[in-house]
């Protein structure tokens, strides 16, 4: 079965600073990896995908995340965070799981402070 | 406008009384999805379908029904609300596995 790791439960950065968050997976083959962001109160919003192919996918709102296979990590990233970043950001693997699922498998998330 | 919705958003109830939860999405999706939230455990699957007529259960099942009746709707029934049951809900949709799945605004339920 797989699972999701983002091993920061909580970041502050400042306003206008880079941003890295990060994301290790298990999973025995390529899994189809997401990034999702939620804001207070909404619901799941997707940033960006990774399927094959190049492995620096951009998303929206300015980020991009990079697949790296021999570290199982999919890192997000933002060169200059806004204060309209400050949210829960999920890593997600989608992956077959038994008989006919497929399924989404959620980290636990990463809450992303923004000071000005 | 392409979306998924979900009503209620807010739902307080007491212990044992029956309530279902509506989803539904506009964008012809054939795989159908419901989540609950909860705090320092993530988001959970509690039942999927794959397509009409097609549902199985997810990670915590445990309490809860589904039906796919027609494409569009996937509804969440608790037949029997207990208190640990208590969560945040969400449906979600995707056109077909693997693709990124879409989500619903959520249903915060309060099982009293």
């Amino acid at each position: 079965a797989q699972s999701v790791t983002q091993p920061d439960i909580h970041i502050t950065v400042s306003e206008g600073a880079s941003l890295e968050l990060r994301c290790n997976y298990s999973y025995g083959a390529t899994p189809y990896l997401f990034w999702y962001v939620q804001s207070p109160g909404q619901g799941l919003q997707l940033l960006l995908k990774y399927f094959s192919g190049d492995t620096l996918v951009q998303g929206i709102k300015g980020f991009e995340a990079e697949f790296k296979r021999s570290q199982s990590s999919f890192n997000l990233r933002k060169p200059s965070v806004h204060w309209s970043d400050a949210a829960e950001y999920f890593c997600a693997v989608g992956a077959p799981s038994g008989g006919s699922n497929y399924k989404l498998t959620f980290g636990k998330g990463t809450l992303l402070t923004v000071n000005p | 406008e392409a979306q998924v919705t979900q009503n209620p958003r807010y739902l307080i109830t007491v212990t044992g009384k029956k309530l279902t939860v509506t989803c539904s999405q506009n964008m012809n999706h054939e795989y159908m999805s419901w989540y609950r939230q909860d705090p320092g455990l993530g988001l959970r699957q509690i039942y999927y379908s794959m397509n009409v007529e097609v549902t199985d259960k997810g990670d915590v099942p445990e309490g809860y029904k589904v039906s796919r009746k027609e494409k569009r709707n996937f509804p969440l029934i608790l037949e029997s609300p207990s208190p640990n049951q208590t969560s945040l809900y969400f449906c979600a949709s995707s056109l077909q596995v693997p693709y990124e799945q879409y989500f619903g605004p959520g249903t915060r339920l309060t099982v009293t």
